[in-house]
């Protein structure tokens, strides 16, 4: 069973437009939530994370929502760029369990 | 920031061969060290959870007579594949993890490919 479901799995966006990434997980035992940007051929770098008591955190750019009750969380990226263009993942600290990723493709 | 390093972050073998693959991390101590294996366009697949001293813990389905694993020192692991066979090509990315930290910093790769 996959505990952390990610969505969707590709996204095309212009540029300077809003990347929007879900994720929803299961147990409730997570207690960090990080996002990661990986680029072809490269390890996955982390972005930007959060811990299950707040409902925001933003970073430049980056923003991760999160709504505890429905054991879910986003990312948005703002003013997305061609150099946003990568795949994200979504992970739950527990037992490093990662999402599928999202191959994010943002068009000059 | 905290680095990992992988060396090689390329090998091409034979089948029927072993081969090494390093994971240091640079600027901190790694009490944990993760293994991970990627196909082209999925995810990272935990393959083993290795901490410092101990012996690996492997995810079910994992092979640790093939994959082998040591965590001899607080920033180096390494994984050895053992008698390679092209199924086994694949894209091997270790992370470090320092104690009772959340963040892990990943490696950048080593690509693995057998003939």
């Amino acid at each position: 069973q996959q505990q952390v479901k990610q969505s969707p799995q590709s996204l095309i966006v212009q540029k300077g437009g809003i990347s929007i990434i879900n994720c929803a997980y299961e147990n409730t035992a997570f207690d960090y939530f990080p996002w990661y940007q990986q680029f072809p051929g490269k390890g996955p770098a982390l972005l930007i994370a959060i811990r299950p008591d707040v409902s925001e955190k933003k970073e430049g750019r980056f923003t991760i929502s999160f709504n505890k009750s429905a054991k879910q969380f986003s990312l948005h990226i703002m003013d997305s760029q061609p150099g946003d263009s990568a795949t994200y993942f979504c992970a739950a600290r527990g037992k490093s369990t990662f999402g599928d990723g999202t191959t994010l493709t943002v068009k000059p | 920031g905290a680095v990992v390093s992988q060396h090689p972050s390329w090998v091409i073998c034979k089948s029927g061969t072993s081969v090494k693959i390093e994971c240091r991390s640079l600027d901190f101590q790694a009490t944990t060290m993760f293994w991970y294996r990627q196909f082209p366009k999925q995810s990272l697949m935990l393959m083993a959870t290795s901490n410092e001293g101990s012996k690996a813990t492997y995810e079910q389905g994992v092979e640790k007579d093939k994959f082998l694993i040591n965590h001899a020192s607080l920033t180096l692991s390494t994984l050895t594949v053992t008698s390679a066979h092209p199924e086994d090509s694949s894209f091997y990315i270790c992370s470090a993890r320092e104690l009772a930290q959340e963040t892990q910093y990943f490696g950048p790769g080593t690509r693995l490919l057998v003939l």
